[in-house]
């Protein structure tokens, strides 16, 4: 019940293309719901994130569409570029658990130039 | 204003030896997680302390393992006896007491320890 599925495990995209990452939780007391983006010997940092009670939210090329009903959220990567190659991590947290963060697996995204 | 700090970056360990992986928060964040990533993995809660407290070490082995964050110093976390599967990025992240969880992490760039 505390897991967070995540898919794909491995992307490949062309420069200019749309990245797709799809999550999917269980447990409906999850409250908020971060996106981290990795790079290689780096920590994961935080790059969007949305509550359930808004369907979408876009940062720049960065969009989070949320299906509360089916408990399923995705990131798109607009226009990816070489750049945005790295590990993608959902994840989801409630407040009331102390912020305590449950991560999805992680996607690798390879953007082709 | 420095982030999150840990060290050492790297760690070497024989089997049986015990590892001490530190972090240091960020200024004005008084919530500590750890976080191991195993290679082609995800990241796995381990614990979560506050100053002097133990929150929820739930994700934490039963053996072996122990972390603490003490009134003055960084958040360490220790592996006793260690073993070749022990070997893994080890993450510290930090969020403040107020602001609810849009705060959002603040991770370390890691430990990565290997066991040989």
């Amino acid at each position: 019940q505390q897991q967070v599925k995540q898919s794909p495990q491995s992307l490949i995209v062309q420069k200019g293309g749309i990245s797709i990452i799809n999550c999917a939780y269980e447990n409906t007391a999850f409250d908020y719901f971060p996106w981290y983006q990795q790079f290689p010997g780096k920590g994961p940092a935080l790059l969007i994130a949305i509550r359930p009670d808004v369907s979408e939210k876009k940062e720049g090329r960065f969009t989070i569409s949320f299906n509360k009903s089916a408990k399923q959220f995705s990131l798109h990567i607009m226009d990816s570029q070489p750049g945005d190659s790295a590990t993608y991590f959902c994840a989801a947290s409630m407040d009331t658990g102390g912020f305590k963060t449950i991560f999805g697996a992680g996607t690798r995204l390879f953007v082709k130039a | 204003n420095a982030g999150v700090m840990q060290n050492p970056r790297h760690l070497v360990r024989r089997r049986g030896q015990e590892a001490r992986l530190r972090c240091s928060p960020m200024k004005g964040h008084s919530h500590v997680y750890w976080y191991r990533q195993l290679p082609e993995e995800g990241l796995k809660f381990m614990v979560y302390l506050q100053k002097e407290n133990i929150i929820d070490e739930s994700g934490m082995p039963k053996e072996r393992f122990s972390a603490e964050f003490p009134k003055e110093g960084p958040s360490i976390l220790r592996i006793q006896q260690v073993v070749r599967g022990d070997s893994a990025a080890y993450f510290c992240a930090s969020s403040p007491r107020t602001g609810g969880a849009e705060s959002g992490y603040t991770f370390g760039s890691g430990t990565r320890l290997t066991v040989v």
